[in-house]
């Protein structure tokens, strides 16, 4: 266990939803990263939050959105859903600033349905 | 930008070494990791490996780094049924920071 916590663990949305997904990042960890793993794929880099804001972003259209908390948790929120978003979701921490290489703790993710 | 390519599958018998390779493009990534996922689950990492090293232990675990090829290998000693999961390596990217990219992972089978 990684003590990083996602939810809901699963969902079932129709195209042209919006679809708020939620991360509880590991204590003390500032940093948190989403990345999107479809079927049979490696996780993709969506963006990352470093202190609320965002620290940088991946080859994702601007209808992916994320906010970070003063609590270090995060949300990612897709407007106007498409078929092709459904897949894992995955969220990583991370403690200790925006540089090097600390290890990253991810959430189990949660599975995302697009119909 | 960064590409790390790795082979879809690979069987093995219980007991035997498994070896999981991969290359990838970036020659300035300081740190190259191994992640582990089982079924349904979210990401493990296994163990990580610096830039300027060319071998790294850990229990059943070896890592080989090869930096002229850009070639990297993650060893299994005495594989389980429990090793049966998809292994992905990753690098972060260029010039640093904290994004990763995956391969597209190996699926290890381990038969009995």
């Amino acid at each position: 266990e990684t003590g990083v916590t996602q939810s809901p663990t699963h969902l079932i949305k129709t195209r042209g939803q919006q679809v708020t997904l939620r991360c509880s990042s590991q204590s003390g960890h500032n940093t948190v990263s989403w990345y999107q793993q479809a079927l049979g794929q490696g996780p993709q880099f969506i963006f990352q939050y470093y202190r609320e804001e965002e620290n940088g972003r991946g080859n994702f259209p601007p209808r992916f959105s994320g906010l970070q908390f003063p609590n270090y948790s995060s949300e990612l929120n897709v407007n106007a859903l498409e078929l092709d978003d459904s897949a894992l979701y995955l969220c990583a921490s991370m403690g200790g600033g925006t540089s090097g290489s600390n290890e990253q703790f991810f959430g189990p993710g949660t599975r995302l349905t697009v119909l | 930008g960064e590409d790390v390519e790795q082979s879809l599958f690979l069987s093995v018998r219980e007991g035997d070494s498994s070896v999981i390779n991969c290359t990838y493009t970036d020659s300035s990534s300081t740190y190259l990791y191994w992640y582990k996922q089982e079924p349904g689950a979210g990401l493990q990492l296994l163990t990580y490996i610096f830039s300027n090293m060319d071998m790294k232990q850990d229990q059943r675990l070896t890592v080989l780094l090869n930096k002229k090829d850009k070639h990297l290998s993650l060893r299994i000693a005495d594989t389980q049924t429990g090793d049966s999961a998809i292994y992905f390596c990753a690098e972060p990217p260029t010039g640093g920071g904290n994004k990763l990219t995956f391969g597209t992972g190996t699926q290890l089978k381990v038969e009995l």
